[in-house]
């Protein structure tokens, strides 16, 4: 079992609507998290961290975690094809000090 | 202020060659990552610094990969000698973190692209 898991996608979605990404991990201990937004080419951006349970909003970004589930999702709202980017889930798990990143989501929104 | 800056942003060579890239962290970071991504993967850790020490090398293969922070700024991660699997992004991030309290907040540089033939 990978540590961090995600669909590769492509996700596709219309511009205007929800893209929901998800992320499950393995690793119980794991206390912070974080989404990471890749344009083809480019290097990783962060973009949201969250560190506990419920949601957290910032713009038209809102990470949503659930700690007994294992589960971090990332949902982004009114979608702009300058959305479209690969986006990496990351857990840092505190014990060993060591941040593991997801294979990603390719996310694909459509004028 | 400055991002990660590293260098070159590609490279071609031949298997068995050896290449070295660069990597100067932003200002004040204490803490620098090598990290490698292949195509459609997520990144993956090789090396980790706080300051000049290497705090994390347990995934770097140190048959034929090195990597030195000697003045605990710019680093650099060398290859020697290349072959075929080593072609991929090499990433260079650093953060306000240390290594016991790690953030999880990397700010990374461009990458360098090294395609081994």
């Amino acid at each position: 079992q990978k540590e961090v898991e995600q669909n590769s996608g492509p996700l596709s979605v219309p511009e205007g609507a929800i893209a929901s990404l998800n992320c499950t991990y393995s690793d119980r201990v794991s206390q912070s998290f974080f989404w990471y937004r890749q344009y083809s080419g480019k290097s990783p951006e962060l973009i949201m961290s969250i560190y506990s349970n419920g949601d957290k909003e910032d713009g038209r970004f809102t990470a949503q975690l659930n700690k007994a589930s294992q589960y971090v999702s990332l949902l982004i709202r009114d979608s702009q094809p300058s959305d479209s980017a690969t986006y990496l889930c990351a857990v840092l798990n505190t014990g060993f000090q060591k941040l593991v990143f997801g294979t990603g989501t390719r996310l694909l929104v459509s004028p | 202020e400055a991002g990660v800056v590293q260098s070159p942003r590609y490279k071609i060579i031949e298997k068995k060659q050896p290449v070295a890239f660069w990597c100067n962290p932003i200002s004040g970071h204490n803490t620098l990552y090598w990290y490698l991504q292949n195509l459609g993967q997520g990144p993956e850790l090789l090396i980790r610094y706080e300051n000049e020490e290497a705090v994390d090398d347990s995934q770097l293969p140190k048959d034929r990969f090195s990597a030195e922070r000697l003045k605990g700024v710019d680093s650099t991660l060398k290859i020697q000698p290349a072959e075929l699997g080593d072609s991929a992004v090499y990433l260079c991030a650093s953060s306000h973190g240390t290594y016991k309290r790690d953030t999880g907040e990397l700010f990374f540089g461009e990458g360098s692209r090294l395609t081994v033939l």
